[in-house]
């Protein structure tokens, strides 16, 4: 299969601070990568698509700004929780999408970050 | 976004029991249908994927599309406690578009 690596999978940072989340694909390119955030009891919420090479596309609501994507590399996107407060805390996760032949249904997904902001 | 709405339950069903799951997308023009399993703390679990309208069978479970009336549902036979869990209804607009969650149902299988 194709496979997401997700870094780290909990962190708690002080507010006012920064947090950098990382999803590296192992064992193939992945060209779009999607982040999602997820509070408790809700469902996950796109946050932005990020395309290598080029500006993320953020979702109506999410502060660019705040949240800063860098997909640099075919292998590795990034997300910055930027000036965290505690109202950030929540479940991120990313996915990417594989072929078909790799990964039923064709996403494939990081195994999620836990973000508790103190 | 586009919305996708269920019923997030409790849905709670005994041992050997079938389970039916339901799930409403709004956009019209959605073309791949997903549902996963997500255990508290963890990603999502790929159970099924429809692309056409009608039944879709793998095992204990059935995906069921109607792109008319915008409804896919999941069932699931011979329920057991370990498919406890909450199952997510995604959708898509075009292969390679970004899935669109909806909430979830909590699905508990009594022993």
């Amino acid at each position: 299969g194709a496979v997401v690596s997700q870094h780290p999978s909990r962190v708690i940072c002080k507010s006012g601070t920064s947090v950098k989340i990382e999803c590296r694909s192992l064992d193939f390119q992945a060209t779009t990568m999607f982040w999602y955030r997820q509070f408790p009891k809700q469902s996950l919420m796109l946050m932005a698509t990020s395309n290598e090479g080029s500006k993320a596309t953020y979702e109506q609501g999410v502060e660019k700004d705040k949240f800063l994507i860098n997909h640099a590399s075919l292998t590795l996107s990034t997300l910055t929780v930027t000036s965290a407060h505690p109202e950030d805390s929540s479940f991120y996760i990313c996915s990417a999408r594989a072929s078909l032949d790799r990964v039923p249904g064709g996403y494939t997904f990081g195994s999620g970050t836990r973000l508790t902001v103190v | 976004q586009k919305e996708v709405e269920q019923n997030s339950g409790p849905l709670s069903v005994p041992e050997g029991a079938i389970a039916s799951l339901n799930c409403t997308y709004s956009d019209r023009g959605s073309q791949s249908f997903f549902w996963y399993r997500q255990y508290s703390g963890k990603s999502p679990e790929l159970i099924m994927s429809i692309y056409s309208n009608g039944d879709k069978e793998d095992g204990r479970f059935t995906a069921q599309l109607n792109k008319a009336s915008q409804y896919v549902s999941l069932l699931i036979r011979d329920s057991q406690p370990s498919d406890s869990a909450t199952y997510l209804c995604a959708v898509s607009r075009q292969a390679g578009t970004a899935l669109i969650f909806g909430k979830g149902t909590t699905l508990s299988v009594s022993s």
